[in-house]
């Protein structure tokens, strides 16, 4: 399983763009990268995925650079219900249980 | 619009007591999972499933039993309960086809062990 890591917290503040990086150094071929927000008091629920180059929605954007070793999700003009923790997970596309989660990142977006 | 209901929402449970969560999906998924959440942690896989008749245990399986007797439906069944077993259970399910398989999981199910 490839490990990732992630800063364990960010603050923003409203209307500002959050970068978040995730590494995963020993991502393998077959891996996609996928990113998962949670609320408080709630299951996560998927953002994006993406297994290289640039995958955009209309929540967020996933940069992956050509390596793959690396990733980051962008949220543009970020608000208050932006505040959340933000899982990165790598795995294979298969079933699902090669997902693992790790604490995650803690972004709080402040007025 | 269902997606994964789980229930109960809440529960309190004395030691050595045993119950289950029930755990549900209309998405016709043949995917499902259990995964338990400690206070500022992130998510371990107890239990899962790739279909009916088939499970498998996840990272942390110990004092938990599952089954799946239909694609609807992944019970969990916590044997003796523990102080230790106190957490927030989430159950997933996602379609086992295709690129780009979302993770759906449910609103949790708050457990408490005194």
């Amino acid at each position: 399983l490839a490990k990732t890591t992630q800063p364990i917290s960010m603050d923003s503040y409203e209307g500002q763009e959050v970068n978040i990086t995730c590494s995963h150094n020993n991502i393998a071929t077959n891996d996609y990268i996928t990113w998962y927000q949670q609320f408080p008091s709630q299951g996560p629920r998927f953002i994006i995925q993406g297994y290289k180059t640039k995958v955009t929605n209309e929540v967020a954007s996933l940069f992956i650079p050509a390596d793959r070793k690396s990733s980051t999700l962008s949220l543009p003009r970020v608000s208050l219900s932006d505040t959340a923790v933000y899982y990165c997970l790598v795995g294979e596309d298969n079933y699902g249980q090669n997902f693992v989660f790790g604490p995650g990142t803690r972004l709080s977006v402040l007025p | 619009n269902a997606g994964v209901t789980q229930t109960p929402k809440f529960q309190v449970l004395k030691t050595g007591q045993s119950m289950t969560l029930q755990c549900a999906q209309d998405m016709n998924h043949e995917y499902m999972s259990w995964y338990r959440q400690d206070p500022g942690m992130g998510l371990r896989l107890i239990h899962y499933s790739v279909g009916a008749g088939i499970t498998d245990q996840g990272e942390v399986p110990n004092g938990y039993n599952v089954s799946r007797s239909t694609t609807e439906d992944f019970p969990l069944r916590l044997l003796s309960a523990a102080p230790s077993q106190t957490s927030v259970y989430f159950c997933a399910s996602s379609s086992q086809i295709g690129i780009g398989n979302t993770i759906y999981f449910g609103e949790g199910s708050w457990l408490t062990v005194v």
